[in-house]
């Protein structure tokens, strides 16, 4: 069964700065490209980030550029989001993704807010 | 970026009765390797996105035969034969041919 556990959400200051995680089982992690979709409070969906298998090409959507970073652990069958510079606008429940979409997690909350 | 415009937003559906889902890519969907990247998500309330079909009319494993998605270049349809209490919720498109990946705003499906 693949399964795929977000952790790190939290509440931080604007300007703060937090590290997703998300440990994936179940299937051959080495194989599939993997994504950040992040959902703001009663919104639609928005793909925020995506590495490559090997994790050298990454992908990000605008707002995210520059302040968020993608990587992953193929050793750990992990895969991470560190996100920097937050504001309020980035407040969201953030999943992680198998590929584009196949399978998600169940979602870690973000809140930036004084 | 491409953008995703679903209809309608809101679908009210009697149980048992057919709905429809439009969705319109603002460019082809249509990939230099031939395939087209349009997906089809569910989000019942309280869950995670499950993504229903893949590449316009592929049905996920597990997915009830009674939903169906068709279309082409910047045209798609989501389909659900006979509306049951579970199939509540929101449905997305997404569209994963071009970079950023987006999704439509979704078209929240309830019970009459």
């Amino acid at each position: 069964e693949v399964q795929l556990v977000e952790s790190g959400g939290g509440l931080v200051q604007p300007g703060g700065s937090l590290r997703l995680s998300c440990a994936a089982s179940g299937f051959t992690f080495t194989t599939n490209s993997m994504t950040w979709v992040r959902q703001a409070p009663g919104k639609g969906l928005e793909c925020v980030a995506n590495v490559n298998q090997a994790g050298s090409a990454k992908y990000y959507v605008d707002s995210a550029k520059g302040r968020f970073t993608i990587s992953r652990d193929n050793a750990k069958t992990s895969l991470y989001l560190q996100m920097n510079s937050l504001t309020a606008d980035d407040t969201a429940v953030y999943y992680c993704a198998r590929g584009w979409g196949a399978n998600w997690g169940q979602g870690t909350l973000v809140t930036v807010s004084s | 970026d491409v953008v995703m415009t679903q209809s309608p937003l809101s679908l009210p559906v009697t149980l048992g009765q057919p709905a429809s889902i439009s969705c319109r890519s603002s460019q082809s969907l249509v990939n230099s390797d031939g395939n087209t990247y349009l997906n089809w998500f569910q989000q019942r309330p309280g869950q995670s996105p499950r993504r229903l079909i893949n590449n316009v009319s592929n049905r996920e494993s597990g997915v009830p035969d009674r939903f169906s998605g068709s279309g082409s270049g910047t045209d798609f349809t989501l389909k659900i034969s006979r509306v049951e209490a579970e199939d509540v919720g929101i449905y997305y498109c997404m569209q994963t041919t071009h970079w950023p990946w987006t999704f439509g705003q979704g078209t929240q499906v309830e019970i009459k």
